[in-house]
């Protein structure tokens, strides 16, 4: 059974940075498939971060490429998402997923996800 | 980017009655690369529909994806207590994007 969690600070002060990870057990990262960021500000709908590969192939979306990195460990089974100059606008619960596999390169429905963990930009 | 939006904002309806849920794009989504998904209070998204159509591992076939170019539909044939949750599309055949969600009520 393939499972996610995540893991990484509840609380970030504005305008610094953002550090979550994603563990994965029950499947290896090396795979093949994408491993994506997907957040959800309280009481609002879904965004997408971006998406990584084994190789560490990225997608990003555009709206939030500049701050944001993703990275994968095979070694570890994991992932991260590293998001710069935070502001209470990205106050949200930060899931990771998993990606499938019929689709077109790295931008994929998510089949996988973790439960989610909330994090909060405040001073 | 391509926009998708969803109607009705809320469905509200009696267990065993017919759901109709529609997401709209602005633009036409390639290969069908659209998904649904079903998100419970307090819990994460759960994949419903794949490529349009396609129902994901383990979904009842109550649930059912239909569509192409710029009109989506997700059918729920016969609503039952657990399927109180909000609904979400997502285009994946240009970058990725998602719907506003429709939320589903049960009288």
């Amino acid at each position: 059974q393939v499972q996610l969690q995540e893991s990484g600070p509840g609380l970030v002060k504005p305008s610094e940075t953002l550090f979550l990870t994603c563990a994965v057990s029950g499947y290896s990262i090396s795979s093949g498939n994408y491993w994506g960021w997907i957040r959800q500000p309280p009481g609002k709908g879904l965004e997408w971060i971006g998406s990584v590969d084994q190789s560490g192939s990225t997608y990003y979306n555009p709206s939030l490429k500049s701050r944001v990195t993703i990275s994968v460990d095979s070694s570890k089974n994991q992932f991260s998402l590293k998001l710069t100059s935070v502001t209470a606008a990205d106050t949200a619960v930060y899931y990771c997923a998993r990606d499938g596999r019929y689709c077109s390169g790295g931008c994929c429905y998510s089949d996988y996800w973790g439960q989610g963990t909330l994090v909060t930009v405040s001073s | 980017e391509i926009v998708l939006t969803q109607s009705p904002g809320t469905l509200s309806l009696s267990p065993g009655e017919r759901a109709t849920l529609s997401c709209r794009a602005s633009q036409s989504v390639r290969s069908r690369y659209l998904a649904w998904y079903q998100q419970k209070p307090g819990q994460a998204p759960r994949l419903l529909i794949y490529g349009a159509s396609s129902r994901a591992t383990g979904i009842p076939d109550r649930f059912s994806g239909s569509g192409s170019g710029t009109e989506f539909t997700l059918t729920i044939s016969r609503l039952e207590p657990e399927d109180l949750a909000v609904y979400y599309c997502q285009q994946y055949g240009s970058s990725l994007t998602f719907g506003g969600g429709t939320k589903v009520e049960i009288k």
